[in-house]
């Protein structure tokens, strides 16, 4: 199975920071890379496909980049609505695994 | 507006079994796989498996492989997965999710509200 590690598993930040987090294959998945946002109680919901592809109403401030076996996810000005847990997931080969997430919190 | 819409929540004891239901509106349910994936207290979320819904082809995580069954009816729009043998940490949020998949890119595009499930004597 391929292995999924983000760093750092928690941050802190405030409203209009930048945020990066950084996800890393066990072995390269090419451009196989989703990111998902999870808020508290709720379902995750795709950000970025295929490693850098913005979906459709996801603002502007997210972005995702990277190949092979490292990637990232950047947002450019944390929003209040920001705050929430990320995972990336592999969709080069099942099972098709997550990260252990990041949480994203208040400084 | 296309959804999901799942099952409501479940108590079993160990050993028992549960079947999750996950009903599909608003898109033709044939054209989009079904993936399951799975959420304990506190944890991060692991990926179960996916269906086929027009081939009713069925991919398993290793460690669920002979305890977990996947299932469609076209009928109906309803997917459904059943977990036997329950244990303690199966106790989780079960969530069903749309699979889209074009141009080679797959990801779950739709989720539904998810089910939790609670195993406990």
């Amino acid at each position: 199975d391929i292995q999924m590690t983000q760093s750092p598993s928690s941050l802190s930040a405030s409203v209009g920071d930048r945020v990066t987090i950084s996800c890393r294959s066990s072995q390269t998945i090419t451009t196989f890379l989703n990111w998902y946002q999870q808020r508290p109680g709720k379902a995750p919901s795709v950000l970025i496909s295929a490693a850098s592809n913005l979906q459709s109403g996801v603002p502007s401030r997210f972005s995702g980049s990277g190949s092979g076996t490292d990637f990232t996810l950047t947002i450019s000005s944390l929003q209040p609505e920001d705050f929430a847990t990320y995972y990336c997931q592999q969709s080069y080969s099942t099972p098709y695994t997550f990260g252990q997430g990041t949480k994203v919190d208040f400084k | 507006q296309v959804q999901l819409v799942q099952s409501v929540a479940e108590v079993k004891k160990p050993g028992a079994s549960v079947k999750v239901s996950c009903k599909a509106s608003g898109y033709n349910f044939m054209r989009y796989g079904i993936s399951w994936v799975r959420q304990a207290p506190g944890e991060g979320l692991e990926w179960m498996g996916w269906i086929t819904t027009y081939t009713a082809k069925t991919f398993y995580a290793r460690k669920l492989e002979g305890r977990v069954t996947l299932t469609t009816d076209t009928t109906t729009s309803t997917a459904y997965m059943e977990l036997r043998s329950l244990r303690p940490d199966d106790t989780a949020v079960y969530y069903c999710a749309r699979r889209e998949d074009t141009n080679m890119v797959t990801f779950m595009d739709v989720w539904g509200q998810g089910t939790t499930v609670t195993v406990s004597s």
